[in-house]
């Protein structure tokens, strides 16, 4: 089976402008999670997608946006870069059948950095 | 708000048995992992508590108590591979949503 798929894997933008991430869930997996990573703050909540439905949000600016397509896809937006949105963002997915519990699986990551 | 603490840096002795410890402040506590995480790799999933007590798998086992806010990760039989960062995040409530905040990590030095 294969894994969480993340695209791209590294990306350069300048500031001001806007980037689209892609994630592919697990096969038979619904529920697609994003995060970001960074030194000064380590790895924070962004959103969760359940069913093509923003489940669960963190405390990130409107600038963040995501959705989830019918075939489980996410994809992340992030408007009006600035360069503390440079960072590792990471997309996991689980089955989704069960909220609470289920074991979440992470992709390897796209590496955003902001000049 | 959350809260997650946990020590920055540990050392350890291949062969040795090491626990990193956890302590947390949350509301609506909903469940407690563990993460691995390799430098330059994505985090894996070790572990998941939501009741009091000791989830053992492998070489790894995790405890919670939620009554005292406070976790640990065990692992055995350490293995230099097992130098990695370990992360601890509990799930809590925050507005209407479940959000999983993560500890800043722990740095394991596993050496011969």
């Amino acid at each position: 089976k294969a894994g969480v798929t993340q695209t791209p894997r590294y990306l350069i933008k300048t500031r001001g402008q806007q980037v689209t991430l892609s994630c592919s869930p697990i096969s038979g997996h619904r529920s697609v999670s994003w995060y970001q990573q960074t030194p000064g703050q380590g790895l924070q909540f962004l959103f969760e997608y359940f069913s093509e439905t923003q489940r669960n949000k963190g405390n990130f600016p409107g600038r963040f946006s995501g959705r989830q397509f019918s075939n489980s896809r996410s994809e992340m937006n992030v408007s009006t870069l600035e360069l503390g949105d440079s960072a590792l963002y990471l997309c996991a997915s689980r089955p989704g059948t069960a909220q609470d519990t289920d074991t979440q699986y992470f992709g390897p990551g796209t590496r955003l950095t902001v000049l | 708000g959350q809260n997650i603490d946990q020590p920055t840096e540990m050392t350890a002795t291949e062969g040795a048995i090491v626990q990193i410890n956890c302590t947390y402040q949350t509301s609506g506590f909903n469940g407690l992992f563990w993460y691995q995480q390799h430098a330059g790799e994505a985090p894996t999933f070790l572990s998941y508590n939501v009741l009091d007590g000791l989830e053992e798998k492998g070489r790894f086992s995790s405890f919670l108590s939620r009554s005292k806010g406070y976790s640990y990760l065990l692992l055995k039989e350490l293995q230099m591979k097992d130098s990695a960062s370990y992360l601890c995040a509990v799930r809590g409530r925050s507005g209407g949503s479940y959000i999983p905040t993560f500890g800043r990590g722990t740095s394991l030095i596993v050496h011969p």
